[in-house]
């Protein structure tokens, strides 16, 4: 059974400090997701990476993925407060079900 | 283009009531997944419906169940509700594509169900 974890679980930062969050996950796919979910909101989408070594960036947030090492990495540049939301990464093969990690709560602190 | 949709956005019940959630999927999706999420846990597969039949089912008990519609919208019913199943239900839709290109699910804003 596929298995996706994520580390930290919690992270506080300082506003304008870089931090990367990391994604293992058990077993081949081929993409993986990452979103971010504020309180008692639904799942944002941030990015879709599909292939070895896939690099994808938006404004403060890259996110690559390593099908090898099954290794996706969320880097954070110089957080800022509305960077403050709780991200998961996801995966799944072809139509199937998606695997969510468990969600890292990244925390800004002015 | 409208997006996903859901219906109710909350809803309180008691245990052993029954309760029924719907969804609308974005235009040009014909399949629909439903997935719970407890608070402060990630999301976990219900089922997913693809031409009116339940095509994957995930660890949930029979009390969780589905439906499709012929315009792709889809229910899911809830039995005898327990204070357990107190989480945010989404719903995500998307569209089975040949293996040349892939199907990104798209989430509608969920549910909030509370069972007191």
């Amino acid at each position: 059974e596929l298995k996706v974890e994520q580390n930290p679980l919690f992270l506080s930062m300082q506003e304008g400090k870089n931090y990367t969050i990391y994604c293992n996950y058990s077993t081949t796919s081929d993409r993986l997701y990452w979103y971010r979910q504020d309180p008692g909101k639904s799942l944002e989408s941030l990015f879709v990476l599909l292939s070895n070594g896939a690099v994808k960036q938006e404004g403060r947030l890259m996110a690559s993925l390593d099908t090898k090492a099954r290794l996706s990495t969320l880097h954070i540049t110089a957080a800022v407060h509305d960077l403050s939301a709780t991200y998961f990464c996801a995966t799944n093969f072809g139509n199937e079900k998606l695997t969510f990690g468990t969600g890292t709560r990244l925390t800004i602190i002015p | 283009d409208a997006g996903v949709t859901q219906s109710p956005t909350h809803l309180i019940k008691t245990r052993g009531q029954q309760v029924t959630l719907r969804c609308s999927p974005k235009s040009g999706h014909d399949t629909v997944s439903w997935y719970q999420q407890a608070l402060g846990q990630g999301p976990q597969f219900i089922f997913q419906y693809y031409e009116e039949e339940e095509r994957q089912r995930g660890n949930f008990p029979d009390r969780f169940s589905g439906h499709q519609f012929p315009n792709y919208s889809s229910e899911l019913n809830v039995n005898a509700l327990l204070l357990g199943d107190s989480a945010l239900y989404l719903c995500a839709s998307s569209r089975i594509a040949d293996s040349s290109s892939y199907n990104e699910q798209f989430f509608g804003p969920g549910t909030r169900l509370t069972v007191l």
